[in-house]
C-alpha cells in the first residue's frame, strides 16, 4: 500500500505567520490527494480536494499544491481557529492511506 | 445537514464481540459508498472496512479481515460493523465516513461521525 508521510511532525507558528506543510506520497498518487483538519475531540473534517480544492466554510487562507509524490498544504496567515492536526490522505490506489499528521501548534 | 452519529463503543476483554452503528441523516444515503475507519491513540487514521452504495461490495483491511464484518440497512439508514475476536490493538475511536462520490466510490470521506471509542483490555 502507499506510505504517506507527512513533515513535520509539529509546526510552531505565531498566528499572522504562514504555515507551510508537507505530505510525501511513496510512489505517484497523481492529484489524488485530500487534507483533513482535526482538533481536539472531533472528528476529521474534510479541507482540501483534488489537491487545491477548498471544501466549504474553509476561507482563502488556505491553500494546496503537487501533483505525483509531493504535496503541500500552505495556511498563509494563521488564525487562532486554524490551530489543529492536519492529515493529508491518498485515494489514487486502494487502500486509501493517510499521513501520520502535523500539529499546527501556537508559538 | 449530513449527520452520522456512531454508537457501541465500549470497553470488552480480548476474545470478545461489539457491534457499532451508524446513523445517518441529511442526505440520500442509499446512494452513497459508506466506510469506517479508525484512529487509535497517537497513531494515523486507519481505514478499515468499506461497503459500497449498494451493498453489493465489500473491503476490508488486512488487520480486521475475517474478523469483522460492515453492512447496511438503507431502509433504516444505517449502517453496521460487527467486530468478533477483538484484540487489544483494535482499540481506537471509530468514526463512520460517507464517501464524497454517488455511487462509484471516491474513498475520501466528506463527512465523519463523532466517533465512537472501542477499548479493547481484560
Amino acid at each position: 500500500e502507499i506510505v504517506m508521510t507527512q513533515s513535520p511532525a509539529t509546526l510552531s507558528v505565531s498566528p499572522g505567520e504562514r504555515a507551510t506543510l508537507s505530505c510525501r506520497a511513496s510512489q505517484s498518487v497523481s492529484s489524488n490527494v485530500v487534507w483533513y483538519q482535526q482538533k481536539p475531540g472531533q472528528a476529521p473534517r474534510l479541507l482540501m480536494s483534488g489537491v487545491s480544492t477548498r471544501a466549504t466554510g474553509f476561507p482563502a487562507r488556505f491553500s494546496g499544491s503537487g501533483s505525483g509524490t509531493e504535496f503541500t498544504l500552505t495556511i498563509s496567515s494563521l488564525q487562532s481557529e486554524d490551530f489543529a492536526v492536519y492529515y493529508c490522505q491518498q485515494y489514487n490506489k486502494w487502500p486509501p492511506t493517510f499521513g501520520q499528521g502535523t500539529k499546527v501548534e501556537i508559538k | 445537514q449530513v449527520q452520522l452519529v456512531e454508537s457501541g463503543g465500549g470497553v470488552v476483554q480480548p476474545g470478545r464481540s461489539l457491534r457499532l452503528s451508524c446513523a445517518a441523516s441529511g442526505f440520500s444515503f442509499s446512494y452513497y459508498g459508506m466506510f469506517w475507519v479508525r484512529q487509535a491513540p497517537g497513531k494515523r487514521l486507519e481505514w478499515v472496512a468499506y461497503i459500497s452504495y449498494d451493498g453489493s461490495e465489500k473491503n476490508y483491511a488486512g488487520s480486521v479481515k475475517g474478523r469483522f464484518t460492515i453492512s447496511r440497512d438503507d431502509s433504516k439508514k444505517t449502517l453496521s460493523l460487527r467486530m468478533n475476536s477483538l484484540r487489544p490493538e483494535d482499540t481506537a475511536v471509530y468514526y463512520c465516513a460517507k464517501d464524497w462520490a454517488v455511487t462509484t466510490p471516491a474513498a475520501y470521506f466528506d463527512s465523519w461521525g463523532q466517533g465512537t471509542l472501542v477499548t479493547v483490555s481484560s
